[in-house]
């Protein structure tokens, strides 16, 4: 069964504004993944936060992590028609050495 | 350049037949994956292999196949055990067996059952 489910499962905003998706997930974690996939391609790692962190920044890239609700967000600023794609949590567990990925949310930025 | 690379990009296979997909990473990775992943759906985990000549199965490896006799190459097989196998199939590797690291994925094959 998968560990991660995204909400929502499609998000539509203008281009300029922010994209907030977030990640649910059920068992204990090492670390949470994003990743981005353009549509028929593979996906891309886009940041990795610990179960240690709170906050992770990476350009216009904000990742929250809050274990004791066992979610996730992942905040775009000043969005760009080239951040349309879909966009993928992962976890790990405690236990075990496999990816575990959600259903991801597909977000469209109007140009 | 250093990458994962999957072949071929699509596939037609006839009912009942079996079909290899290839999957070549030089970015000397011990940990390769293979997902699949269905409309509407996330990456499902089919088999994964931490080292050479060691595979596990995942959460959906009835039907399929694999083997990892080098480090660079991890082959999946589809056969025709596999009732619904039309789907876009993903390989990826990752620096050692945890997942503590980030995953690289090839661009993917769309295998079409025909």
């Amino acid at each position: 069964s998968q560990q991660g489910e995204e909400d929502p499962q499609a998000l539509s905003i203008q281009e300029g504004e922010n994209a907030t998706m977030n990640c649910s997930y059920k068992t204990s974690i090492n670390n949470l993944q994003w990743y981005r996939q353009n549509s028929g391609r593979g996906l891309v790692h886009l940041i990795l936060i610990r179960s240690n962190e709170r906050e992770k920044h990476s350009g216009r890239l904000r990742v929250t992590l809050d274990t004791s609700k066992k979610s996730s967000s992942l905040l775009i600023t000043a969005s760009r028609a080239a951040d349309t794609a879909s966009y993928f949590c992962a976890t790990d567990r405690t236990t075990g050495n496999q990816f575990y990925f959600g259903t991801g949310t597909s977000l469209t930025v109007i140009p | 350049d250093g990458g994962i690379t999957q072949s071929p990009k699509y596939l037609f296979r006839k009912e009942g037949q079996n079909v290899t997909l290839s999957c070549e990473q030089n970015l000397n990775h011990d940990a390769m994956y293979w997902y699949r992943q269905d409309p509407g759906q996330g990456l499902r985990l089919i088999y994964y292999s931490q080292i050479v000549n060691d595979f596990q199965k995942g959460d959906i490896a009835e039907g399929y196949s694999v083997s990892r006799e080098k480090k660079e190459s991890f082959p999946l097989t589809v056969t025709s055990a596999q009732k619904n196998p039309t789907a876009f199939y993903l390989c990826a590797s990752s620096i050692s067996g945890g997942p503590s690291t980030e995953a690289f994925f090839g661009q993917g094959t769309r295998l079409t059952v025909v």
